[in-house]
């Protein structure tokens, strides 16, 4: 089965800073991945998704990198803000997600 | 704005009680899903449905059930409520291989 997870439960950066979130999974045939943001008391929010057949997927402020022979994916922030401040959880699959541990984001001013 | 809706969005609830938490989705999607979440933990998928009377159960073992009758509800039951029940659930949908869209929880609390 599927194993997604993060490599680090916090990350604490400084306003204005890139951020990068990590993720490393187990399952080679997985072939679509997602980011997913959560606010305290919400449910999780999309954020970007990217297939295996890609390396690189662009945002608002946000891109994904996916390395397949090592099986790792990350998510970067370009210019962190307050508003980032949330636990981010990565997600992997060939038809149902795997969550991974979420990384909590902590903005410093 | 939500198309995916939850409640209650809290629930506090006496040891051996039944409860039923409710999931509806606008969207028309097929496929609908249960997540449990310990606060600061990942999710872990306890049901799912690919669409109206089909329900299986998911990787995480639950005493809850769940039923799919109608496309955009999938309620999910607990018969008899612990203490050990005591978690997040999140419900989510999605229309085929793609992101899901996750209603925004009911946190139940066993007492």
């Amino acid at each position: 089965g599927e194993s997604v997870g993060l490599h680090l439960p916090t990350l604490s950066v400084q306003e204005g800073d890139n951020s990068i979130i990590n993720c490393a999974y187990s399952n080679s045939a997985s072939d679509y991945f997602i980011w997913y943001k959560q606010e305290s008391g919400k449910g999780p929010q999309f954020i970007i998704d990217i297939r295996s057949n890609m390396d690189k997927r662009q945002g608002q402020r946000v891109t994904v990198l996916l390395n397949k022979t090592v099986k790792h994916l990350s998510l970067q922030i370009a210019a962190t803000q307050p508003g980032d401040s949330a636990v981010y959880f990565c997600a992997g699959g060939a038809d149902g997600l795997t969550f991974g541990k979420g990384t909590h984001l902590i903005i410093q001013p | 704005e939500a198309d995916i809706y939850q409640t209650p969005r809290y629930l506090v609830i006496g040891t051996g009680k039944k409860i039923t938490l409710e999931c509806s989705q606008t969207m028309g999607h097929d496929k609908m899903y249960w997540y449990q979440q310990d606060p600061g933990m990942e999710l872990h998928l306890i049901h799912y449905s690919y669409g109206v009377n089909s329900t299986e159960k998911g990787d995480l073992s639950s005493e809850s059930t769940v039923s799919r009758i109608r496309t955009e509800h999938f309620p999910l039951t607990l018969e008899s409520a612990r203490p050990s029940h005591t978690s997040q659930y999140l419900c989510a949908s999605n229309r085929d291989v793609g992101g899901y869209t996750f209603g925004s929880g009911t946190r139940l609390t066993v007492v």
